[in-house]
């Protein structure tokens, strides 16, 4: 079983709709979970991270936590062309390990 | 764009050949992070320094080695290489106090 798992799409939303992309992670000890972007060719770029269980907004984005359910999600709103990209969700596990998923491909159509 | 470069861009080596990677970090971040990353995949971490020390380590046999200097720049060596090397090898550093990465542009090894 991989530490964290992604579905690798890819995930097709029409410009201006909700894009909404899964993770699932193994390690329950997890404390700190991330969200990163990652265009062709390019290194991945912080989105943005979530520590506690529940919802953090960053303009159009929304992060989401259960530690339970050990599940995060990253909702974009009014998705536009150049959100166009593999997005990436990392956790810190422990020993200050962090593992990425394989990335979550979204093509936002115009 | 972030503070963080590497160098070379682009690296073509042969097996069996050693490679040395390089990471100047942002300034102020006194972690860094490096990370294979193969096409189609996430990245892969292989270790971590802080303060000059190892601080963790993925699954990487030990051919794999790091350095990280007074001056928090740090380098990626690699020992004895294999053609499933090749990838993209990137290094990110950090804040004290944070766990929040920032990336550098990546350098792209060829192993032939």
């Amino acid at each position: 079983q991989k530490e964290v798992e992604q579905n690798s799409g890819p995930l097709s939303v029409p410009e201006g709709a909700i894009a909404s992309l899964n993770c699932t992670y193994s390690d329950r000890g997890s404390q700190s979970f991330f969200w990163y972007r990652q265009y062709s060719g390019k290194s991945p770029e912080l989105i943005m991270f979530i520590y506690s269980n529940g919802d953090k907004e960053d303009g159009r984005f929304t992060a989401q936590l259960n530690k339970a359910s050990q599940y995060v999600s990253l909702l974009i709103r009014d998705s536009q062309p150049s959100d166009s990209a593999t997005y990436l969700c990392a956790v810190n596990g422990n020993f200050n390990k962090f593992y990425f998923g394989s990335g979550t491909k979204l093509n936002v159509k115009p | 764009e972030t503070g963080v470069t590497q160098s070379p861009t682009h690296l073509i080596k042969t097996r069996g050949q050693q490679v040395t990677l390089r990471c100047s970090s942002q300034s102020g971040h006194n972690t860094v992070s490096w990370y294979q990353q193969a096409l189609g995949q996430g990245p892969q971490f292989i270790f971590q320094y802080y303060r000059e020390e190892e601080n963790g380590r993925g699954n990487f046999p030990p051919r794999f080695s790091g350095l990280q200097f007074p001056n928090y720049s740090s380098e990626l060596n690699v020992n004895a290489l294999e053609l499933d090397d090749s990838a993209l090898y990137l290094c990110a550093s950090t804040l004290p106090f944070s766990q929040e990465q920032f990336f550098g542009p990546g350098t792209r090894l060829t192993v032939l």
